[in-house]
């Protein structure tokens, strides 16, 4: 069984560009959540897809979308990148059972400069 | 909304000593889970122990153990016989029943073990 996974490691884009991030959640899982973790403070749940589709937003704008694929792997992307958008970006994946663990991958680390 | 608070940004043990870290929460909902979840430097958020809101035994996993209070809305967090790979930040978080995967994470608290 392999864990959670996540592409690129790091990432440097510049302020104004696009960029997407990708996960491949834990055999089994058709649930994934992505959050965002700035330097030095918790992670912020950003939204969580459940069968391809996002069930659940936390409180970031409309240029932080998601997809997610029948393969429950997924995609965070961004546009418009801003400098406040440096942070480490995690998934995390889950089976659908309300009470079951979620996974988490090892984040990418995005700089916008 | 529901929130996390750990009042400990840093903590520090000495090997094979015990250490509590504090949490608090505030919610309105009855059914939630709690957990407290470990990031080494490797980034990689693992899981320490959870606690289902409806029980009312303390969880225990190996050397890490909880205190849940429900009343108080507290949930620290106890680590006996102290190793020097348990240095981390540690993040306390909550999950409403309802909320799907979705958690609501504290500040975290860094631990230093000494040797």
């Amino acid at each position: 069984e392999t864990g959670v996974t996540q592409s690129p490691t790091h990432l440097i884009k510049t302020r104004g560009q696009q960029v997407t991030l990708r996960c491949s959640s834990q055999s089994g899982h058709n649930t994934v959540s992505w959050y965002q973790q700035a330097l030095g403070q918790g992670p912020q749940f950003i939204f969580q897809y459940y069968r391809e589709e996002e069930n659940g937003r936390g409180n970031f704008p409309p240029r932080f979308s998601g997809l997610q694929f029948p393969n429950y792997s997924s995609e965070l992307n961004v546009n418009a990148l801003e400098l406040d958008d440096s942070a480490l970006y995690l998934c995390a994946s889950k089976t659908g059972g309300t009470g079951d663990e979620q996974f988490f991958g090892p984040g990418t680390r995005l700089t916008v400069l | 909304a529901q929130t996390v608070t750990q009042s400990q940004p840093e903590m520090s043990v000495q090997e094979a000593e015990t250490v509590t870290l504090s949490c608090t929460y505030d919610t309105s909902e009855s059914d939630y889970y709690l957990f407290w979840y470990k990031q080494p430097p490797s980034r990689q958020m693992i899981l320490v122990i959870r606690q289902e809101a409806y029980k009312q035994q303390n969880a225990t996993e190996n050397r890490f153990s909880v205190n849940f209070q429900k009343a108080a809305k507290s949930f620290s967090l106890k680590i006996s016989d102290s190793q020097l790979g348990d240095a981390a930040m540690y993040f306390c978080a909550y999950r409403r029943e309802t909320s799907g995967s979705r958690l609501t994470f504290g500040e975290g608290t860094q631990l230093t073990v000494n040797p």
